[in-house]
């Protein structure tokens, strides 16, 4: 069962509008988010993260908000450029109580933004 | 320009032949990371080291052999693999695996297994 659902496989959206790539979590354990970008034939790039004692955290034309009632959080870009089009995934972690645990990311299946001209 | 560099870009291999993957970080991270990538899909976690002792093997098969030289590289052997294995193959890096802070990731060699 999926932990981490992004319930939206793709997304299209006009140039210099705003982009809204949401995410869905189940495990309430969850403290820490993040979003990374991917472009095909490379690595995934971090992009932002949130802790659970946030409820919003910005970097210029990026801002995560994270309604942890909801479990819910969603990535906003604004404006949207085309550069912007990858799949985006959002990932989660919950503490690790003991020296043998990693803190392991639970990954979403992603969403593939189109941002058009 | 990603922070973590991955040797080779591509790996074409037979089934019988033995080969290495290459990373390496200047980070100073003490965590490091193998991930395998099939397309259209999230990343699963293979292995992780921490501060060069191997920490998580999430029930990776015996042909895949990771090795952590030293605190800035980590190596993957292969050896035997199968078709099914021919896959991205992502290296990443943390500053410690315990704490809040993001995995950066390589660009990963892209395995194709004949």
């Amino acid at each position: 069962d999926q932990q981490v659902k992004q319930n939206s496989p793709s997304l299209s959206v006009q140039e210099g509008r705003i982009s809204i790539l949401n995410c869905d979590y189940t495990n309430s354990m969850f403290d820490y988010f993040l979003w990374y970008k991917k472009y095909p034939a490379e690595g995934p790039t971090f992009l932002i993260s949130i802790s659970s004692i946030k409820d919003k955290n910005e970097d210029g034309r990026f801002t995560v908000f994270l309604n942890k009632s909801a479990k819910h959080l969603s990535l906003h870009i604004v404006p949207s450029q085309p550069g912007d089009s990858a799949v985006y995934f959002c990932a989660a972690s919950e503490p690790s109580y003991n020296a043998g645990n990693n803190r392991k990311l639970i990954w979403g299946l992603g969403t593939s933004l189109a941002v058009n001209p | 320009d990603t922070e973590v560099t991955q040797t080779p870009k591509h790996l074409v291999m037979g089934m019988t032949n033995k080969k290495s993957l290459k990373c390496e970080q200047h980070m100073g991270h003490r965590a490091m990371y193998w991930y395998k990538q099939k397309a259209k899909k999230p990343p699963e976690l293979m292995f992780v080291y921490s501060y060069e002792k191997l920490s998580i093997n999430e029930s990776v098969p015996s042909r895949f052999s990771p090795e952590c030289p030293n605190s800035s590289l980590l190596n993957l052997h292969l050896h035997a693999l199968q078709p099914e294995d021919s896959a991205l193959y992502l290296c990443a890096s943390s500053q410690d695996r315990q704490r809040n802070q993001p995995q950066h990731f390589g660009d990963g060699t892209r395995l194709s297994i004949l």
